[in-house]
C-alpha cells in the first residue's frame, strides 16, 4: 500500500534555481495538502486542493505554486530558491473536509530541502 | 499567536515513568486530532477526539478533550523508548487543519 509518496527525500539547491516537489496519493483523496516544517515551528500550511483544478493558499505560500491536474497528483513549484526556503516539506491527503467525518490525513515521508 | 500552544515543547524522561502533554487554545472546535511524528518519517495520526469531555485510550496514552472543547491533554502511563518522537495535536478550520507547534519526546531506556 503506497499511501502518499513524495519525491525526491533530500535536495540541495543553489539560490535562485527552481524545482519541483513531487506528490501522489493512491487512494482516491479529494483533498491534498502541501507543509513546510522548520525545527520548533511546527508544520505550517503552503497550499492546499479540494480536488483536481481547485487551489487555494494556506498560512505561508508566497514562493511557492501548485497546480492538480489530477485527483492522484500535487506538485509543489519553488521557481526562485531562497534560503529562508531551507526546510522539511511534507504532502498529504484526506478523503474529506477536515472535521466532517474526522478523517485522518495521511502524510509523505517528507522532502528534505536545503538552499545554499 | 499561536491558535494551539502545545507544552511542554521539550520533554525527557526515563523509561517507565508517567508523562501528560497539553495541546492549549482560546477557541473552540468541533474536534481535535493527535499525531505522533517519528524521524524522518510524517505524522500518523494516533486519536481524534469531538466531545467535551471526551476520554479516549489507546493502549499506555490516555487522551482528554477540554469540557469546553477548548484544550486536550495526552498521557503516557510507563513511558517506553518506543514512545520517543514528536506528539502534535490539530484542528480543522474550514478546508485546512492547524498544526501546533508541537511537543518533542525523548524516552531514555
Amino acid at each position: 500500500n503506497a499511501g502518499v509518496t513524495q519525491t525526491p527525500k533530500f535536495r540541495i539547491l543553489k539560490i535562485g534555481q527552481s524545482m519541483t516537489l513531487q506528490c501522489t496519493q493512491d487512494m482516491n483523496h479529494n483533498y491534498m495538502y502541501w507543509y513546510r516544517q522548520d525545527p520548533g515551528m511546527g508544520l505550517k500550511l503552503i497550499y492546499y486542493s479540494v480536488g483536481a483544478g481547485i487551489t487555494d493558499k494556506g498560512e505561508v505560500p508566497n514562493g511557492y505554486n501548485v497546480s492538480r491536474s489530477t485527483t492522484e497528483d500535487f506538485p509543489l513549484r519553488l521557481e526562485l530558491a531562497a534560503p529562508s526556503q531551507t526546510s522539511v516539506y511534507f504532502c498529504a491527503s484526506s478523503y474529506s473536509r477536515p472535521g466532517t467525518v474526522h478523517q485522518p490525513q495521511h502524510f509523505g515521508d517528507g522532502t528534505r530541502l536545503s538552499i545554499l | 499567536t499561536q491558535l494551539l500552544e502545545q507544552s511542554p515543547q521539550f520533554l525527557s524522561i526515563q523509561e517507565g515513568e508517567n508523562l501528560t502533554v497539553y495541546c492549549n487554545s482560546s477557541s473552540v472546535f468541533s474536534s481535535l486530532q493527535w499525531y505522533r511524528q517519528e524521524p524522518g518519517e510524517g505524522p500518523v495520526l494516533l486519536v481524534t477526539v469531538v466531545t467535551g469531555g471526551e476520554v479516549k485510550k489507546l493502549k499506555r496514552l490516555t487522551f482528554q478533550f477540554g469540557d469546553a472543547r477548548k484544550d486536550s491533554s495526552l498521557h503516557i502511563t510507563a513511558a517506553q523508548p518506543g514512545d520517543t518522537g514528536l506528539y502534535l495535536c490539530a484542528v480543522p478550520t474550514g478546508n485546512q487543519f492547524y498544526f501546533g507547534t508541537g511537543t518533542s519526546l525523548t524516552v531514555i531506556p
